[in-house]
């Protein structure tokens, strides 16, 4: 039982490369969420899924696109990196329909930098 | 506006003394979560504590606490008896029912420091 992973760990991209960030989960839970985590600050969200199919925008969602072919699988991807994009990645899950309680379940995070 | 705010920076706590980091949020929800989370130098994210907007009574989990003061709009959390473990940046989140998706949003986020 791994919970939430991330892949890969750390990645140096140049401008204006192209790459996919995984997230899988094995919690069966429907939704998923991306962060970005930029040094000395707060998460702040990219995007998110509430099931298999479906996505949407969070607060920062602007050079990213995400997939959600599977429900156990979450892709975050960047098809041309700047360096505005240099930043800590976290994947999140958390199952069911509104319960104010539920926490969600994050990945370890994936340190990128764009030079 | 800000939903959540944390207002200190960066804090120095004696061990074993205890500490409280100030959360306020601003929200017109009247069902909502308040969550707390660590995250130590390696990075992973910890939940820590969790209040929602209906309870009476102030959440505990071991030597956490939250101060809930609902009138206010504030969700401190204090830590007794700190530890040198409990060097870490700590963040406070929200959760509210009306929000798409269920998702949190975080604070920006206070750094503690526990001295020997």
């Amino acid at each position: 039982n791994a919970g939430v992973t991330q892949t890969p760990k750390f990645r140096v991209l140049k401008t204006g490369q192209s790459m996919t960030l995984l997230c899988a989960q094995d919690m069966n839970h429907e939704y998923m969420y991306w962060y970005r985590q930029d040094p000395g600050m707060g998460l702040r969200l990219i995007h998110y899924s509430v099931g298999e199919g479906t996505t949407a925008k969070g607060e920062v969602p602007d050079g990213y696109n995400v997939s959600r072919l599977k429900k156990q699988n979450f892709l975050l991807g960047l098809e041309s990196a700047a360096p505005s994009q240099t930043s800590v990645y976290f994947c999140a899950t958390k199952g069911g329909d509104w319960v104010a309680a539920d926490t969600q379940y994050f990945g370890p995070g994936t340190r990128l930098t764009v030079l | 506006a800000q939903k959540i705010t944390q207002t200190q920076p960066g804090m120095f706590v004696q061990e074993k003394e205890a500490v409280t980091l100030d959360c306020t949020y601003d929200t017109s929800d009247q069902s909502y979560g308040l969550f707390w989370y660590k995250q130590p130098s390696s990075g992973e994210m910890i939940f820590l504590i969790y209040q929602g907007s209906y309870d009476e009574q102030n959440a505990t989990e071991g030597r956490y606490s939250l101060n809930f003061q609902k009138a206010r709009k504030s969700a401190n959390l204090v830590i007794s008896a700190s530890q040198l473990g409990d060097s870490a940046m700590y963040f406070c989140a929200m959760r509210e029912r009306r929000a798409a998706g269920n998702k949190l949003t975080f604070g920006g986020g206070t750094r503690v420091l526990v001295k020997p």
